[in-house]
Parts: C-alpha cells; structure tokens; sequence
C-alpha cells in the first residue's frame, strides 16, 4: 500500500512568513509532485520532481518553489506567502507509469 | 499544452440510476486517462484508469471509455449508491508523467 503522508493537515500563516510544506513517500516512487486545488479549478499543478535534486514549473509556479534533497522526501516552500495562497495543498507520488497517489493534504490559510 | 475539459460540473441522480461524467482533451499524443474519486475532507482516490490502446475498461459498477478519434472519454457508474457521492475528476498526461486534471463533478446520490 502507498503511503503518502504531508507535514501538517492545518496551517495559519501570515501575510509575508516562509511557509514549509513537507511530503514524504514510502514506496520509493521517482515522482513527485505539488499541487493547490481550489473550488471550481480543480487540481492544479505547481511544480515536480522526478529525481532527486531535479524539479520542473508545472501550471502555476510563480511564488513558489521547491526542493527535493531526497528521494522519499519533497518540500514545497513559499518564500512570502500571500493571502491569495491560500488553498489546500496536495502532494503525490507515481511511478513512470503515471499512476498518481495522493497526500491528505495541507489546507494553508494565510492571514 | 493540454486541456482538458469535464462536464457536468454538478450531477445528481437517485440511487440506482447511472451517472455518466464526460471528459475531453486537446493532446493528442496523450495516452493515460485516469479518474479520481475524492469524498469530502479525503485526498483523491484512483479508481480506475485506460490507456490508449484500450477502448473500455470495466471494474465492477464502474466503467471507462475512451475515443481517442474524438478526444473524449467518460466515466459510467451503474446502480449508483448513496456511498458514491463525491467530487469526481478526470486527467490525461502531458509528458514527463504529469496529469492535467478536469475541474471536477461533484456526485450527489440520493436515497
């Protein structure tokens, strides 16, 4: 069984803090991936990895950025956060294959 | 990039009647189509995909088919239950094993 798991369910920031989301995998996947997901727009991605050390942009990078220092382990940071990212967070994991497994999310607000 | 679009936003049926959730993308080098099934406050759940090579799948109440000719593919749930209703979304690959996803239909069985 995939197991995915996300540092925090609820988070409360405020307006310009560093905020960390962390998200780790046990099944040894390559990918990785971040995504925000808001009502009525779905699930959209903002950047990946698939390999250690590697990340690409996915939809929606801008004021994000990410790091993956370990194959099990992938951060999503956001280096001033903003009201306007405020959102559940969703990370996932998958194998060349395209089969994706989610996190249970991260629902951040930013105050 | 891709596009992919899902209608209805919103589907409400009685219980055991068949709901029916159409999807289309614009790639047509696109070849998985998977879709998720996400309850309230739950991560997204895989619960049945096709490849491109494949015009229909079948798991239990649950079926999938694709028209690579038309670029649409569609979700079927026969003999729907009350434990069926969720958020429902469809995704296709855009390379490098990345999904884009629909915006979601939200399910509601009523008894």
């Amino acid at each position: 069984d995939v197991k995915v798991t996300q540092s925090s369910r609820y988070l409360v920031k405020r307006t310009g803090e560093k905020v960390f989301l962390e998200c780790v995998q046990d099944m040894d996947h390559e990918n990785m991936f971040w995504y925000r997901q808001d009502p009525g727009l779905g699930l959209r991605l903002i950047y990946f990895s698939y390999d250690v050390k590697m990340k690409e942009k996915g939809d929606i990078p801008e004021g994000y950025s990410v790091s993956r220092e370990k194959k099990e382990r992938f951060s999503l940071i956001l280096e001033s956060a903003s009201t306007n990212q405020t959102s559940m967070y969703l990370c996932a994991t998958g194998t060349s294959g395209y089969e994706q497994y989610f996190g249970p999310g991260t629902r951040l607000t930013v105050t | 990039g891709e596009n992919v679009e899902q209608h209805p936003s919103t589907l409400s049926v009685q219980e055991g009647d068949s709901a029916v959730i159409k999807c289309t993308y614009s790639d047509s080098a696109s070849n998985y189509f998977p879709w998720y099934k996400q309850e309230l406050g739950k991560r997204p759940q895989l619960i049945i995909d096709i490849r491109s090579n494949v015009g229909e799948k079948k798991d239990q109440r649950i079926a999938v088919t694709l028209n690579k000719t038309a670029k649409h593919f569609s979700l079927h749930i026969t003999e729907t239950q009350p434990e069926d209703s969720a958020v429902y979304f469809c995704a296709a690959t855009t390379g490098y094993s990345t999904l884009t996803f629909g915006k979601g239909t939200m399910l509601l069985v009523s008894p």
